[in-house]
């Protein structure tokens, strides 16, 4: 079975600019949460979308937003990029949603200059 | 402020050693703990998890101790192994059925041959 995947692997993008990162989640999986970690640091909790409704949100400015479509995949977009937005952006798919069940993707590693 | 603490960025363990690493956390909510492995270029890996109702959890090579009145938990790797070498997270979480991780800084072993 085919694992968690996260699309584009790399990108880089500019202060101010949008961008859009894709999810598909495992087979069977209704739920997915979104984590940025910065470079030297632990992953930190965006979103959680169950059922294609928002179930938790992290601390995160409102520029960040998610959603999640019929299939169960999802996209997480970032409004007016800054610096500190640079990171590495995991996405966890899980069958109800509960942490003890999470699998991450490899995750897109996101470069603003 | 950081509530899951990891103070060793880095570990240093001889092939055949017991590995030992250690997670704090300031949170009285949480009482479900999990330890990831992440590889680079890939996303996090689940070892193994604890309850607060237990004091230790066993898999195979890896063993997790917690100490709840110390909000204190540590992850053995007996014996550690060249293919262990990766980067290692603490997670908690206010309980199992919770869809929220907080994760910290992570922990680099090296198991040298």
């Amino acid at each position: 079975d085919a694992g968690v995947t996260q699309s584009p692997t790399h990108l880089i993008k500019t202060r101010g600019q949008h961008v859009t990162l894709r999810c598909s989640p495992i087979s069977g999986h209704k739920s997915v949460s979104w984590y940025q970690q910065v470079l030297g640091q632990g992953p930190q909790f965006i979103f959680q979308y169950y059922e294609k409704e928002e179930r938790g949100r992290g601390n995160f400015p409102d520029r960040f937003s998610a959603r999640q479509f019929p299939n169960y995949s999802s996209e997480l977009n970032v409004n007016a990029l800054l610096l500190g937005d640079s990171a590495l952006y995991l996405c966890a798919s899980s069958e109800t949603g509960t942490v003890y069940e999470q699998y991450f993707g490899p995750g897109t590693r996101l470069t603003v200059t | 402020d950081q509530q899951v603490k990891q103070n060793s960025p880095s570990l240093s363990v001889q092939e055949g050693r017991i590995s030992i690493l250690n997670c704090d956390y300031t949170n009285s909510m949480f009482d479900y703990f999990l330890w990831y492995k992440k590889y680079p270029a890939e996303g996090p890996t689940f070892l193994i998890s604890i309850s607060s109702i237990k004091d230790k959890n066993e898999d195979g090579r890896f063993t997790v101790f917690l100490n709840k009145s110390a909000k204190h938990l540590s992850l053995h790797i007996v014996p550690s192994q060249p293919g262990d070498s990766a980067v290692y997270f603490c997670a908690a979480s206010s309980g199992a059925g919770s869809y929220q991780l907080t994760f910290g800084k992570g922990t680099k072993l090296s198991v040298i041959p």
